[in-house]
């Protein structure tokens, strides 16, 4: 079964500044779909990013980007230019059909 | 669109009484899935669906049941309710192709206390 580790549970980091979020996961899959999700106060789970196992290039959205290592099952975000509203859990998950999530890590951007 | 909505947002139940959880997704997504966030901890797969008629379990699926008789809905059923199901439950819809998995799309959650 794959499973998803998030060896992170709290982080903090200074607005404007940029922290990395770890994710490493485990699987005998070659094709699948990574994720980070963004669950504010609200509860509402919100797609960050989303990167696809067969490509290489890694993805962005704006401020968020992923470091994504195939090899060694790595998945990291980065957030450049950190902002208050980013305050929230993330959460790592791997989709191959079967979304298995991480435990999450709570980010808080610190004015 | 409205995309995915779930109800009740809350609801307390006894233990042994049993209820549905309703989800329904107008964006016409062939994937369904439910899942449960127990206090500061991710989400656990409790059962999923392909499509119409078609449901398997994911990682949580004791104490719980599903059907999938439309496209739109996918009800999650509660029997003999436990304070172990005390928790959070989220529904999502996604649409893939096998091939290709795109994002799930979640409901704003249900907050269900056994006492």
């Amino acid at each position: 079964a794959q499973t998803v580790t998030q060896s992170q549970p709290e982080m903090s980091v200074q607005e404007a500044e940029t922290v990395t979020l770890s994710c490493t996961y485990d699987t005998s899959e070659s094709n699948y779909y990574l994720f980070w999700y963004k669950q504010p106060p609200s509860r509402q789970m919100i797609l960050v990013i989303r990167q696809e196992a067969y490509k290489q290039q890694n993805a962005t959205e704006n401020r968020f980007s992923v470091n994504f290592q195939k090899a060694a099952k790595s998945f990291s975000l980065k957030i450049s230019d950190s902002q208050l509203g980013d305050t929230a859990m993330y959460f790592c998950a791997f989709n191959n059909n079967d979304m298995r999530f991480g435990a999450g890590t709570r980010l808080t951007v610190k004015p | 669109n409205a995309g995915v909505t779930q109800t009740p947002k809350f609801r307390i139940l006894k233990i042994g009484q049993s209820m549905t959880l309703q989800c329904t997704q107008d964006m016409n997504h062939n994937y369904m899935y439910w899942y449960r966030q127990d206090p500061g901890m991710g989400l656990k797969l409790i059962y999923y669906s392909v499509g119409a008629g078609i449901t398997d379990k994911g990682e949580v699926p004791n104490g719980y049941n599903v059907s999938r008789s439309t496209t739109e809905d996918f009800p999650l059923r509660l029997e003999l309710a436990a304070p172990s199901q005390t928790s959070v439950y989220f529904c999502a819809s996604s649409y893939s192709t096998g091939f290709v998995s795109y994002e799930q799309y979640f409901g704003p959650g249900t907050r269900l206390t056994v006492t």
